[in-house]
């Protein structure tokens, strides 16, 4: 069966630093991949999707992925990180259509000023 | 803001009441979903609406019961419920349920079940 893992359950880092959530996934062929951002007391926004062709996709707010099919992989990156990013990042995996869409636990961001 | 729009944003119920979970969408979309969300968890798949027919339901207690009016509405009925179902409530939509269509959320009902 399908899943996805996301190994880091909380990041913090610096404003103006670096970032990179890790996304894992375990399924046959190449999946369908997403990032979803969720700010508290809100819903989910997609930041990115993959489906074929070059493998790093650009986002919304500056986010890019790389998927990586020989390390079942799909991270999520921003060169910069700013105090608005602070949220709740989703890794999601669909292998067939939405009704197979599983999500990853999440990984919560904290921005340090 | 985003384009499916939930209502109410917070609700407080007895685990005797009736009470609905409304979510609307202007976007042509013809697949809908309901999830939930408890704290600190990804949403699980409730139920799926595909051209407002019930295509999945995951097996959800009949105390949810989902209905879908019109390609536009989606509701969600409840009736007895019990202080474990107290969580966020989303609703989604999608072009269709095809895997190349990706999910748009609302901003959730936040349910109390007192």
């Amino acid at each position: 069966a399908q899943s996805v893992t996301q190994p880091d359950i909380h990041i913090t880092v610096s404003e103006g630093a670096s970032l990179e959530l890790r996304c894992n996934y375990s399924y046959g062929a190449t999946p369908y991949l997403f990032w979803y951002v969720q700010s508290p007391g809100q819903g989910l926004q997609l930041l990115l999707k993959y489906f074929s062709g070059d493998t790093l996709v650009q986002g919304i707010k500056g986010f890019e992925a790389e998927f990586k099919r020989s390390q079942s992989s799909f991270n999520l990156r921003k060169p910069s990180v700013h105090w608005s990013d602070a949220a709740e990042y989703f890794c999601a995996v669909a292998p067939y259509n939405n009704n197979d869409m599983r999500f990853g636990a999440g990984t919560r961001l904290t921005v340090k000023p | 803001d985003t384009e499916v729009t939930q209502t109410p944003k917070h609700l407080v119920m007895g685990m005797t009441n009736k009470k609905s979970l409304k979510c609307e969408q202007h976007m042509g979309h013809r697949a809908m979903y309901w999830y939930k969300q408890k704290a600190k968890k990804p949403p699980e798949l409730m139920f799926v609406y595909s051209y407002e027919k019930l295509s999945i339901n995951e097996s959800v207690p009949s105390r949810f019961s989902p209905e879908c009016p019109n390609s536009s509405l989606l509701n969600l009925h409840l009736h007895a419920l019990q202080p474990e179902d107290s969580a966020l409530y989303l609703c989604a939509s999608s072009h269709r349920e095809e895997y190349n269509s990706p999910l748009h959320f609302g901003n959730g009902t936040r349910l109390t079940v007192t």
